[in-house]
């Protein structure tokens, strides 16, 4: 069975701390995202890799950087957590599609991050 | 960029009754898209996902979508709602240059007794 595994379901760290959200999966996959879920909002693309050590920026990668030293796993990093990232953070991974083919995107189950 | 809208935060429907959630999308070349459900306080699953094989697909859980150029529709339906289908439904393009993929902003999905 296919897996996307996220660190953590629940973290509370305060105003200011360094926090790392982890996530592996285990389908090889070249491509994996970070999201973040707010209600209304939808999800919205932080960061995004397509390969060891490649990242790309996202919709809103401000107070975020991200860490992909192997292909398995992603990291998000909060260099300074404040209390309005306070959310559910999602990672996900794909395989390469690149307008050849449509291949889905697999979800881990979610880090609800309060910051307080 | 590409980019999808779903009409609707949310949606209520009587169990038994219809479900219809809307999705359109802009695209000036052929679009990849998918839908995905959220069940409370987990990931995204892959419902459905649309392979130009054939404009209408059929996914999990008695769901389908139609593809409409026309339209540049890919409204998700299922002829008879059950009380499990209660979940939030998120509708999502493939960037084909870079396999970015864009969500709409969700329907929630309510499932009256």
């Amino acid at each position: 069975d296919v897996k996307v595994t996220q660190s953590s379901r629940y973290l509370v760290k305060r105003t200011g701390e360094k926090v790392f959200l982890e996530c592996v999966q285990d389908m090889d996959h070249e491509n994996m995202f970070w999201y973040r879920q707010d209600p209304g909002l939808g999800l919205r693309l932080i960061y995004f890799s397509y390969d060891v050590k490649m990242k790309e920026k996202g919709d809103i990668p401000e107070g975020y950087s991200v860490s992909r030293e192997k292909k398995e796993r992603f990291s998000l990093i909060l260099e300074s957590a404040s209390t309005n990232q306070t959310s559910m953070y999602l990672c996900a991974s794909s395989s390469i599609g690149r307008g050849r083919t449509n291949t889905e995107a697999f979800f881990g189950q979610g880090t609800r991050l309060t910051v307080v | 960029a590409q980019s999808v809208t779903q009409l609707g935060s949310h949606v209520s429907v009587s169990e038994g009754a219809l479900v219809l959630l809307r999705c359109n999308y802009s695209s000036s070349v052929p679009p990849y898209l998918f839908w995905y459900v959220q069940y409370p306080n987990q990931g995204l699953q892959l419902l459905l996902k649309y392979t130009s094989a054939a404009t209408l697909v059929k996914g999990i859980n008695g769901f389908e979508a139609e593809f409409k150029k026309s339209e540049t529709s890919f409204h998700l339906t299922k002829p008879s709602a059950h009380m499990s289908d209660a979940a939030e439904y998120f509708c999502a393009v493939t960037q084909n240059r870079d396999d970015k993929i864009i969500f709409g902003k969700g329907t929630r999905l309510h499932i009256l007794p």
